[in-house]
């Protein structure tokens, strides 16, 4: 079964804490991507990395692909209530299957 | 730029019954997914096509559910009988190439069904 897992599952951190979500696999990815999905609405995409290694930037968020190509974190400094949403990490595997994670459900308290 | 529209947003049916949702994507994307996302979970691809032929549907139950992409545009999903675990937002999304991995898929805001 493929599985791309997150973690945690929920996070509730107040406004100026950091925070890291984590998405993890044994399977090895060509591409990951990061969306964001705000209730009622479609993810969006955040960013794609396709290099093992390979940190991207992104305001106040910095995403980082594992060297390995498995896994993949996303780091958001100084959280803001707008950042509030669902996290979804999605790749594409060396088999040409694609498919998003489990999804971190992320509240920032004001 | 107009994005992905779908409708309706919401839908609410009885167990056995059928429904159909519709999806128009962003003009000139060649690319169209469906995805289904149980509350809570990560979306789960249904079905992808490339202008109106199917790359792949391999996830998609194929016993219940259908689609097609006339012209290459629009699109429909059917759900005939709909079952209960069959409760989800159905998204839609599009892109401009076949490179799911890597290329940009936009979505639109999904179909809330309940099936009661």
């Amino acid at each position: 079964t493929q599985l791309l897992e997150q973690s945690p599952q929920f996070l509730s951190i107040q406004e100026g804490e950091n925070l890291t979500v984590y998405c993890n696999s044994s399977s090895v990815f060509s591409s990951l991507q990061w969306y964001r999905q705000e209730p009622g609405e479609g993810p969006v995409l955040l960013v794609t990395v396709v290099t093992g290694g390979e940190v991207k930037k992104l305001k106040r968020l910095t995403f980082q692909f594992g060297d390995a190509r498995k896994d993949s974190s996303l780091h958001i400094t100084a959280a803001q209530t707008g950042d509030t949403g669902l996290y979804l990490c999605a790749g594409e595997d060396t088999g040409n299957q694609f498919y998003f994670g489990t999804g971190t459900s992320l509240t920032v308290i004001p | 730029e107009a994005g992905v529209a779908q409708s309706p947003r919401y839908k609410i049916i009885e167990k056995r019954q059928s429904v159909a949702f519709w999806c128009n994507p962003i003009s000139g994307h060649a690319t169209l997914y469906w995805y289904q996302q149980i509350l809570g979970q990560g979306p789960k691809l249904l079905i992808q096509f490339q202008n109106n032929g199917v790359v792949d549907d391999s996830q998609l139950p194929k016993d219940r559910f259908s689609a097609e992409r006339l012209k290459g545009v629009d699109s429909t999903l059917k759900i005939q009988p709909a079952k209960l675990e069959d409760s989800a937002v159905y998204l839609c999304a599009s892109s401009l190439s076949l490179g799911r991995g890597a290329d940009t898929q936009y979505f639109g805001p999904g179909t809330r069904l309940t099936v009661l």
